[in-house]
């Protein structure tokens, strides 16, 4: 497809679960970017990869958070043993060539609620 | 601490009617992108301006970077129902070169 596609559009999860949030980020773009969007809180960035590789991850809130990036391609945003704290939508973009002027293309995001 | 500090945080007008948006920091920026946000959609990007003082058009939307390159506004003449969103602003500053975002100011035009 044209734009960044993100999976699954919509996950409701208990707490305690495991969760996989995919990213298809546009082909030929080589950074790729996952933020957190919450109501009234804007976007709040989670981790950067530059291929296959993730220079900045500073924004990763606890150690249950971890994500990679394969083939610098498809990446993949894991959050083991959810909390309700974790619902928000969480949103991929890609560009073209890495920060900071570079502008982003974002996906869809995937709406994550913890009950 | 955000930033970017953008007001006002919501906005609501009749179709017609002029407004602006502001993003402010105190903070330098090598450049600073406007996107804009629909429901249940990721931001989509507007315009970067680079250039301190630099003024972009976007159809009737006016974007202007300040001299210092430390804010920038969005002037839309005549809004439509059309331009209802959330309006974004972004740049990397303060020694980081990851983009940050305010918060946003949501914009509603009623018909």
């Amino acid at each position: 497809g044209a734009g960044v596609s993100q999976s699954p559009s919509n996950k409701v999860t208990e707490k305690g679960k495991d969760v996989e949030l995919r990213c298809d980020p546009i082909s030929g773009h080589t950074a790729l970017y996952w933020y957190r969007q919450s109501l009234g809180q804007g976007l709040e960035f989670l981790i950067y990869f530059q291929g296959n590789s993730a220079p900045d991850k500073s924004g990763l809130p606890s150690d249950r958070f971890s994500a990679e990036r394969t083939g610098g391609s498809v990446s993949t945003l894991t959050i083991q043993r959810t909390q309700q704290e974790d619902s928000a939508v969480y949103l991929c973009a890609s560009s073209l060539a890495g920060p900071p002027n570079s502008p982003l293309h974002f996906g869809n995001g995937t709406r994550l609620t913890v009950t | 601490t955000q930033l970017l500090e953008q007001s006002p945080q919501f906005l609501s007008i009749q179709e017609g009617e002029n407004l602006t948006v502001y993003c402010n920091s105190s903070s330098v920026f090598s450049s600073l992108q406007w996107y804009r946000q629909e429901p249940g959609e990721g931001p989509v990007l507007l315009v970067t301006v680079v250039t301190g003082g630099e003024v972009k058009k976007l159809k009737r939307l006016t974007f202007q970077f300040g001299d210092a390159r430390k804010d920038s506004s969005l002037h839309i003449t005549a809004a439509q129902p059309g331009d209802t969103g959330l309006y974004l602003c972004a740049g990397a500053a303060g020694g980081s070169y990851i983009p940050t975002f305010g918060r946003g100011t949501s914009l509603i035009v009623h018909p």
